[in-house]
């Protein structure tokens, strides 16, 4: 089946900062989502991006189909935004659920 | 309709004994999703219903599990004979099912522990 890979697996900002987080996978897609898990454990939806480019508000979002990448911009880092983000697939046959990557921890320190 | 929910949020139980759990999804959403999740990894794929047929399940349903969907609209996951390794939580999700609107949307999950 599908691969997905999430680096880095652990992440440190201080306050303010920026930071780039990498989804590669191992086949064509048509659905990728960036989810943001928070301390309690809900999966939130950051981003519905199989292809192109996505914003909202600190955040955006590219994915790049034909290179099978994915990249989630973090701009402006604040303590609120710890936790752990996933990027998860869903391969081209479209009737498959979605595959996780590990996941990057984000610790974002005052 | 403000999202997906599940009940319990918590679940304690001993060794043996059997769980059920419910999921409410989007109400617009035809596909319904279970995933389990332990500690340090990312959700797992369990199965998933569209209506209320079951179009698929993972190996790692064993026979212990047992999902339903009976009208199409909520659903239950039951584990019978519960063993420790089943401690994780279990996560439930929903789509429209039609590409490109697949977007998958998680409830809160139902954290169980197995004593």
């Amino acid at each position: 089946g599908i691969q997905v890979e999430q680096s880095p697996p652990d992440l440190i900002l201080q306050e303010g900062a920026n930071s780039t987080l990498r989804c590669n996978f191992s086949d064509s897609v048509n659905n990728l989502q960036w989810f943001h898990q928070n301390p309690w454990g809900q999966l939130i939806n950051l981003f519905y991006i199989p292809s192109g480019t996505k914003q909202n508000g600190r955040l955006s979002a590219t994915t790049v189909a034909t290179e099978r990448y994915s990249l989630l911009y973090i701009s402006s880092s604040q303590t609120t935004d710890s936790g752990v983000y996933f990027c998860a697939v869903v391969g081209n046959s479209g009737n498959t659920p979605l595959v996780f990557g590990k996941g990057t921890r984000l610790s974002v320190i005052a | 309709d403000t999202g997906v929910s599940q009940d319990p949020r918590h679940k304690i139980t001993k060794r043996g004994q059997n769980v059920t759990f419910r999921c409410d999804p989007i109400s617009e959403h035809n596909r319904l999703y279970w995933y389990r999740q332990t500690l340090g990894q990312g959700p797992e794929f369990l199965t998933y219903f569209q209506n209320e047929a079951q179009l698929e399940k993972s190996r790692l349903l064993s026979d212990r599990f047992s999902a339903e969907r009976p009208k199409g609209s909520f659903s239950t996951l039951e584990i019978q004979r519960t063993e420790q390794g089943d401690s994780a939580m279990y996560l439930c999700a929903s789509s429209l099912g039609r590409i490109p609107y697949n977007e998958q949307f998680f409830g809160p999950g139902t954290r169980l522990t197995v004593l």
